[in-house]
């Protein structure tokens, strides 16, 4: 069975340094991987994803995430955090045809002044 | 290009009536997606419908259905409400996911309280 792990349910960061939020998955086959967004109260935002090719995916709003197959790893990177970013973020995987995309349980991102 | 539309926006029933959610995907999308986002348990998934069939369902109980229509728009039922079933209930849409570009793309969500 698929799975995926956010292992901090809370990450904090001072405003203007890098930040990671760290994903670990399990698949059977090739993954295909995402990261989201959620604002409270809102619906998720599609930031970016993984199907194949280069390892350094870069997505919207500054972010990008970089997949490692021997680590079985996603983990989301901005090289400066605003404290817009201050949000919560699911990392998802599904292998191919119609397996289900399984999300992770969530890690809130605190971004200090 | 409008995106995933969800209707109602809030609804509230009492134990062991019946819910109905609606969900309108984004134009050129065969694919539905629902979710159920109880507070503190994260995105649990539901159902997957691609054209106009159930592809895959998530470990709820017979009476979580659904359907999806020739326009692709679909609607979550929920019936013999019970109070742990008050979550905010996402949708989402893509392409098929024959096409390689099967990113799911949500709506904001129809909160479900049951009294």
């Amino acid at each position: 069975a698929q799975s995926v792990a956010q292992p901090e349910d809370q990450v904090n960061v001072a405003e203007g340094n890098p930040l990671t939020v760290k994903c670990t998955y399990s698949v059977s086959g090739n993954p295909y991987l995402f990261w989201y967004v959620q604002y409270p109260n809102r619906g998720l935002q599609f930031l970016l994803k993984y199907i194949t090719g280069d390892n350094l995916v870069k997505g919207s709003y500054g972010f990008e995430a970089e997949f490692n197959k021997s680590q079985t790893s996603f983990h989301l990177k901005k090289p400066s955090a605003l404290v817009s970013d201050s949000a919560l973020y699911f990392c998802a995987v599904r292998g191919g045809g119609y397996q289900k995309v399984t999300f992770g349980t969530g890690t809130k991102l605190q971004v200090i002044p | 290009e409008a995106g995933v539309t969800q209707s109602p926006t809030h609804l509230i029933k009492t134990r062991g009536q019946q819910a109905t959610l609606r969900c309108s995907p984004i134009s050129g999308h065969t694919s539905v997606y629902w979710y159920q986002q109880a507070l503190g348990l994260g995105l649990q998934f539901l159902l997957w419908y691609d054209e106009g069939e159930e592809r895959n369902r998530g470990n709820f109980p017979p009476r979580f259905s659904g359907r999806q229509f020739p326009n692709y728009s679909s609607e979550l039922n929920v019936n013999a409400l019970e109070l742990e079933d008050s979550a905010l209930y996402l949708c989402a849409s893509s392409h098929g996911p024959g096409a390689g570009t099967d990113t799911q793309y949500f709506g904001p969500g129809t909160r479900l309280t049951v009294l």
